[in-house]
C-alpha cells in the first residue's frame, strides 16, 4: 500500500530552521513528482513546491529563497528544509504525490504541524 | 497565477439532497482540475480529477463537470460522511493553486 510519511514538525522561534522529512513506501520518489502543501490552521490549501525529474524544482513565491526541497533516493524520502521561519509560515505541512506533469495529487501524508512563535 | 475562486463558501444541505459545488479559474486550465474533500483532522482526500473522472474507490454519487474555467462537483444524494471542506485545484499551470473551499454542513 502507498504510504507517506511525514515528521520533523515542531515549535521554533522566528528566523529559525526546521527540516521535515516525508518517508515514502511503496513507489520511488524518484519517479514520480512530489509536492509540499501547506494548510494555515483554519485555513485552506497552499502548494510549496515540488522535485521531480533529475533535480527540477519550483517553488511558491512566497517561500522562494528561504526553502529547499530536495529527495534521497536511497532512502525513498523527500525533504523540505525551510530557513527564515515567519509567523505565516505557520502550518501543518503534507507531501503529496503527483504520478505525472498532468496530474493531481493521488496520495497524501498525514501531515506535520509546524508553528513559528517566540 | 491562476486564481481558482470557490461558491458557496458554505452550503447547508439536508442528508439525501443534492449539493452542487462550483469552481471558477481566473484563466483557462483546460480540463487539468481535480476536486479533493477534506474532513477535520485529515488530510485532502483525491475525489474527481482532469475535471470529470472519479478517483478509484469513490462512490458515484459524486461527478465533476467542466472545461477551461468554469466547474462543477455534484453529489447527488448527500450521505453523513460526505460532511466535510472540499476543495478544487488547477494542475495545468505552475504554481499549482487551490480555491478557497466549499464546506458542505447539514441544515
Amino acid at each position: 500500500e502507498v504510504q507517506l510519511m511525514e515528521s520533523g514538525g515542531g515549535l521554533i522561534q522566528p528566523g529559525g530552521s526546521l527540516r521535515l522529512s516525508c518517508a515514502a513506501s511503496e513507489f520511488a520518489v524518484s519517479s514520480n513528482y512530489m509536492s509540499w502543501v501547506r494548510q494555515a490552521p483554519g485555513r485552506g490549501l497552499e502548494w510549496v513546491s515540488v522535485i521531480f525529474g533529475d533535480v527540477s524544482t519550483y517553488y511558491a513565491d512566497s517561500v522562494k529563497g528561504r526553502f529547499t526541497i530536495s529527495r534521497d533516493n536511497s532512502k525513498n524520502t523527500l525533504y523540505l528544509q525551510m530557513n527564515s521561519l515567519r509567523v505565516e509560515d505557520t502550518a501543518v505541512y503534507y507531501c503529496a504525490r503527483e504520478v505525472g506533469r498532468y496530474s493531481p495529487f493521488d496520495y497524501w501524508g498525514q501531515g506535520t504541524l509546524v508553528t513559528v512563535s517566540s | 497565477e491562476i486564481v481558482m475562486t470557490q461558491s458557496p463558501a458554505t452550503l447547508s444541505v439536508s442528508p439525501g439532497e443534492r449539493a452542487t459545488l462550483s469552481c471558477r479559474a481566473s484563466q483557462s486550465v483546460s480540463s487539468n482540475l481535480a476536486w479533493y474533500q477534506q474532513k477535520p483532522g485529515q488530510a485532502p482526500r483525491l475525489l474527481i480529477y482532469d475535471a470529470s473522472t472519479r478517483a478509484t474507490g469513490v462512490p458515484a454519487r459524486f461527478s465533476g463537470s467542466g472545461s477551461g474555467t468554469e466547474f462543477t462537483l455534484t453529489i447527488s444524494s448527500l450521505q453523513s460522511e460526505d460532511f466535510a471542506v472540499y476543495y478544487c485545484q488547477q494542475y495545468n499551470n505552475w504554481p499549482l493553486t487551490f480555491g478557497g473551499g466549499t464546506k458542505v454542513e447539514i441544515k
